[in-house]
Parts: C-alpha cells; sequence; structure tokens
C-alpha cells in the first residue's frame, strides 16, 4: 500500500523559511516523479511543483526562485524547501505520487498533508 | 497558463440519479506525445483527493464503473451513472497537457 507522510508545516513569519519533508512507502520511490500540491484555506487545489524521478524539476510561477523541490530516492524522500515565504502560501500542502516517472501527469496517491500558516 | 472552468460549480443530486460536470479549458490538451492528460480527481471532506479518471476515461485504480469521462479537445465531463452517499465531495478537473492546473471544482451534495 502506498503511504506519503508529509512533515514540516509550522507557523512561519513572512520572509521567513520552511523545509517540508515526505517519507514515501509501499512502492518503488525511484521509479516515480513526485509533486507538491497546495490548498489554502476553504480553496481548491494548486499545483506547487514536481520532479522527475532522476531530479528534473517544475515549478508554478509563484514559487519559482522561492521554492526548491528535491528528493533523496535512497532513502524515499520528497522535501521542499520554502524561502521568502508570503502570506499567500499559507495552505495545506500535499505530497503525491505519480502515475509516471517524469511528470507531473495524473496525481495518482496523496499524503493527508502538513498545514503551512505564513503570519506575523 | 491553462484555465481549467467547471460548471457547475454545485450540484444536488438525489440518491441513485445520475450527475454530469463539465470542464472546458482554455486551449487544446491534445500533448505532443499525442495524449490528452485531463484528469477527475475527488475530494471528500477533511480528506485529501483521489484520482478518479486518467486521460480523459480511463478509470483508475478501485474506481467503480458507475463514473465515467468523456470529451475531447477543450471539452470534457465526468458522469456517475448513480450517485451514492459515498460521493459527497467536491470534484476537480486537472489538465496536465501543459504546467497542471486544476478546475474550480464542483461541490456535489445529496438531495
Amino acid at each position: 500500500e502506498v503511504q506519503l507522510l508529509e512533515s514540516g508545516g509550522t507557523l512561519v513569519q513572512p520572509g521567513g523559511s520552511l523545509r517540508l519533508s515526505c517519507a514515501a512507502s509501499g512502492f518503488n520511490f525511484s521509479s516515480f516523479a513526485m509533486s507538491w500540491v497546495r490548498q489554502a484555506p476553504g480553496k481548491g487545489l494548486e499545483w506547487v511543483s514536481s520532479v522527475s524521478n532522476e531530479g528534473s524539476t517544475f515549478y508554478t510561477v509563484s514559487v519559482r526562485g522561492r521554492f526548491t523541490i528535491s528528493r533523496d530516492n535512497s532513502k524515499n524522500a520528497l522535501y521542499l524547501q520554502m524561502n521568502s515565504l508570503r502570506d499567500e502560501d499559507t495552505a495545506l500542502y500535499y505530497c503525491v505520487k505519480d502515475t509516471h516517472n517524469y511528470g507531473p501527469y495524473y496525481f495518482a496517491s496523496w499524503g493527508q498533508g502538513t498545514r503551512v500558516t505564513v503570519s506575523s | 497558463d491553462v484555465v481549467m472552468t467547471q460548471t457547475p460549480l454545485s450540484l444536488s443530486v438525489t440518491l441513485g440519479q445520475p450527475a454530469s460536470i463539465s470542464c472546458k479549458s482554455s486551449q487544446d490538451l491534445v500533448h505532443s506525445d499525442g495524449d490528452t492528460h485531463l484528469s477527475w480527481l475527488h475530494q471528500r471532506p477533511g480528506q485529501p483527493p483521489r484520482l478518479l479518471i486518467y486521460k480523459i476515461s480511463n478509470r483508475f485504480s478501485g474506481v467503480p464503473d458507475r463514473f465515467s469521462g468523456s470529451g475531447a479537445g477543450t471539452e470534457f465531463t465526468l458522469k456517475i451513472s448513480r450517485v451514492e452517499g459515498d460521493d459527497v465531495g467536491v470534484y476537480y478537473c486537472m489538465q496536465a497537457t501543459q504546467y497542471p492546473t486544476f478546475g474550480q471544482g464542483t461541490r456535489l451534495e445529496i438531495k
């Protein structure tokens, strides 16, 4: 069974930094693209970033230059380094497994999410 | 960005009756690989989303055949043949032909 367990979300001040982690199990992690998708309180879904199985990275425009996605295939782990955080980054951040090795294409499995709140 | 527009934004359906959700994209979603990367997801209250349909009409693992997807180009539809109680929540279409974007969501409730 695919399991994705996010951690690292917390309350942070505007301009601050945070690193989210996702521990994956139940599948061959190194064979699949992974993504972060966020959901602001009471709002819809927004794709944030993806990384292919071999490390190619993709970002939505609003986080490019501030966020960095990475993965450690030896640890079955996905990360999101978030710098220069803004109020509008406040959201529940989901770790997501793709159906392909080179995504993003289809978001097949989702974690429960980790909450990031940016506020002074 | 490709804009995804869903209609209706809310739906109230009697148990056992059909439901239909439309999704229109601002650009043709045919990818250079020949596929159309359009999917549908369902989010129950308090839960993460789950994938229902991928590549327009393919049901994901474990999804009942009450759910079906259709469409081409810029117009797509999700149909539920007979709504059950577990179907409540918000339905999203998503395109990944370009960087992924989601529709606004359609909230389904039981009448």
